[in-house]
């Protein structure tokens, strides 16, 4: 059960759009389309942004939007705005587990 | 609209037990599967635990498998995480999260492990 693999930090100027890369294996990214995407204010809950890779849940912005290519998941938000800035984590299922990446730093400049 | 409230955190011993709640109202509690998530001071998210609808599939992270117990009771809309022989290393706030995709969060309860 080892953490998928996120970048520690990205930043981006306002308007501007960034990616936000996990990294997994084949065991769990690559082998299901549920990967999760989550933001997370200082504290305050992770709140959903992205599920089964590509979906958004009601209320969330289209400016974020989620992929997937072999065993790599990646977060796009485009635009940038100053109140997205926090810690963003992807999640997958990996049969009888869930995994969590380290999380990443989105900071707006 | 759908609330998840955690309750029963607190410090206790290296050694020591505890019991953790989180009350859902809003939504059909004994449709939805429902996980527990921790989050050590100033670290990521680690999953810990799922149980289906049914409580008939239950899934642990190697971390607590042997330790924690999860459980629910439908008919009281309530999800439970038995935890024992608690280390040092599990002191993080312990969310309750519904569903697989986790759509929804309760604020989160801290439990402390500390002598």
């Amino acid at each position: 059960q080892s953490a998928l693999t996120q970048p520690a930090s990205v930043s981006g100027s306002p308007g501007q759009s960034i990616t936000i890369s996990c990294t997994g294996t084949s065991s769990d990214v690559g082998s299901y389309n549920l990967v999760s995407w989550y933001q997370q204010h200082p504290g305050k809950a992770p709140k959903l942004m992205i599920y089964e890779g590509s979906k958004r849940p009601s209320g969330v912005s289209n400016r974020f939007s989620g992929s997937k290519s072999g065993n790599t998941a990646s977060l796009t938000i485009s635009g940038l705005q100053a109140e997205d800035e926090a810690d963003y984590y992807c999640c997958s299922y990996a049969g009888s587990s869930t995994l969590f990446g380290g999380g990443t730093k989105l900071t707006v400049l | 609209e759908v609330q998840l409230v955690e309750s029963g955190g607190g410090l206790v011993q290296p050694g020591g037990s505890l019991r953790l709640s989180c009350a859902a109202s809003g939504f059909t509690f004994s449709s939805y599967s429902m996980n527990w998530v921790r989050q050590a001071p100033g670290k990521g998210l680690e999953w810990v635990s799922y149980i289906s609808s049914s409580s008939s599939t239950i899934y642990y992270a190697d971390s607590v498998k042997g330790r924690f117990t999860i459980s629910r009771d439908n008919a009281k809309n309530s999800l439970y995480l038995q935890m024992n022989s608690l280390r040092a290393e599990d002191t993080a706030v312990y969310y309750c999260a519904r569903s697989v995709f986790q759509d929804y969060w309760g604020q989160g309860t801290l439990v402390t492990v500390s002598s």
